[in-house]
């Protein structure tokens, strides 16, 4: 059974930093490209960022780029997205998708409140 | 890096068909036959419905059904269940510079 179990969210300040993890079982962790996906209250599903399953390549959306690295650890399964500079608007619940060319599994979220 | 542009809501009674639309441009939904769906149950994870424009994943219904013309893609439901009201949202690839673009959600009521 395919199982993604993503951590590390919680109440941050503007201007601060989060790591979220998500915990992979159930597939070949190397053999696939990995995906963030955000939906912030209210609002629709939003595309942050795809790694592939090597971890040479790296794809972030405008509104995020220079501001979250994604990253991945193949010995341990792990997929991750390092924040810096958070901003209020970056407040969403934060999906750890497998990819292969469409989001085939996903995790059930971690949420991301940037909020003085 | 433009969302897609689906409907904010479309309803059906129990029974009939539906059709949702997404149109993007020829940067992504034109050009690469890498559009998939997304049903969301607020609360719940979202679940892939179709993939490749038209490819049902095992264990989804045949009622999802996914098409593309130009620019525009569609994704029909037909035989409208309960169980189908949801956020319905598209997804395309966009190449190396827009990589996933999602459309902007239609959700889906059941009359």
């Amino acid at each position: 059974e395919v199982r993604l179990l993503e951590s590390g969210g919680g109440l941050v300040q503007p201007g601060g930093s989060l790591r979220l993890s998500c915990a992979v079982s159930g597939f070949t962790f190397r053999d696939f490209a990995m995906t963030w996906v955000r939906q912030a209250p209210g609002k629709g599903l939003e595309w942050v960022s795809s790694i592939t399953d090597s971890g040479h390549s790296t794809y972030y959306a405008d509104s995020v780029r220079g501001r979250f690295a994604i990253s991945r650890d193949n010995s341990n399964n792990t997929l991750y997205l390092q924040m810096i500079g958070l901003r209020p608007e970056d407040t969403a619940l934060y999906y750890c998708t497998k990819d292969q060319g469409h989001m085939d599994f996903w995790g059930q979220g971690t949420t991301v409140t940037v909020s003085s | 890096q433009s969302a897609l542009t689906q409907p904010a809501s479309v309803s059906g009674s129990p029974g009939q068909s539906i059709t949702i639309s997404c149109t993007g441009t020829s940067n992504d939904v034109g050009t690469y036959n890498l559009v998939s769906w997304y049903q969301h149950h607020p609360g719940t994870a979202p679940k892939l419905i179709i993939y490749g424009v038209s490819k049902r994943p095992s264990g989804v219904s045949n009622r999802f059904s996914g098409s593309k013309s130009g620019n525009t893609a569609s994704l029909t439901i037909s035989g409208l269940q309960a169980d189908d009201e949801a956020d319905y949202y598209c997804c395309s690839y966009g190449g190396t510079s827009a990589f996933n673009v999602f459309g902007t959600g239609t959700t889906v009521t059941i009359l």
